[in-house]
């Protein structure tokens, strides 16, 4: 079965600085898409980034980064420059080749004045 | 971007009462629709996928004659609560498949859901 771990569930940071969420899954398929949602307190579901798994370059949007390593299996998540409107619930997803998401536990991120 | 209604975004009731909760896809046409069930401070839970014009495909464990699903057309499926009681009360989000593999999912934002 495929399986998505996220082992941290809150995590905190000061404001401006950096801080990595981790996230491992676990999956027989070779090409398949991953995904950091964020869920603030409104509770709608925002994508943050992805990553196409058969591409070694890891993705960027602005302050947000991926570090992908596919033969390990893990796809942590870099904010940078924390804001407090980062402040959230995130979800690492796997979409599978069935068309369905796959998310982790999630990770309750605490940004600090 | 792509947007997806759901409606109502709160609904309190009565227990014993049946509830509909309609998920909309506004400038796409999506075959299939998904549910989801989330309790606080928890991740989201796959109730079932819904696909147009066909019977849903419910997950292990999820009672199909509690919760129903109609997916009528290729921009609206609807999940009814039937006979709800306290135990139903949850958020439940929808979300619709665009079939674009680098953005499977738009989520909508989600129906709070309380019974007295």
């Amino acid at each position: 079965a495929q399986t998505v771990t996220q082992s941290q569930p809150e995590m905190s940071v000061q404001e401006a600085e950096t801080v990595t969420l981790s996230c491992t899954y676990d999956t027989s398929e070779s090409n398949y898409y991953l995904f950091w949602y964020k869920q603030p307190p409104s509770r709608q579901m925002i994508l943050v980034i992805r990553q196409e798994a058969y591409k070694q370059q890891n993705a960027t949007e602005n302050r947000f980064s991926v570090n992908f390593q596919k033969a390990a299996k893990s796809f942590s998540l870099k904010i940078s420059d924390s804001q407090l409107g980062d402040t959230a619930m995130y979800f690492c997803a796997f979409h599978n080749q069935g068309g369905k998401l796959i998310f982790g536990q999630g990770t309750e991120l605490s940004v600090k004045p | 971007g792509a947007v997806v209604s759901q409606h109502p975004s709160w609904v309190i009731c009565k227990s014993g009462t049946s509830v509909k909760i309609e998920c909309r896809s506004l400038d796409f046409q999506a075959t299939t629709m998904f549910w989801y069930r989330q309790f606080p401070k928890q991740s989201l839970m796959l109730m079932a996928t819904s696909n147009e014009g066909s019977k849903a495909t419910y997950e292990q464990g999820v009672e199909k004659d509690k919760f129903l699903i109609n997916h009528a057309s290729l921009t609206l499926s609807t999940l009814t609560v039937t006979s709800a009681h306290p135990e139903d009360s949850s958020f439940y989000i929808c979300s619709a498949d665009r079939g674009s593999a680098n953005q499977p999912q738009h989520f909508g934002d989600g129906t709070r859901l309380s019974i007295l």
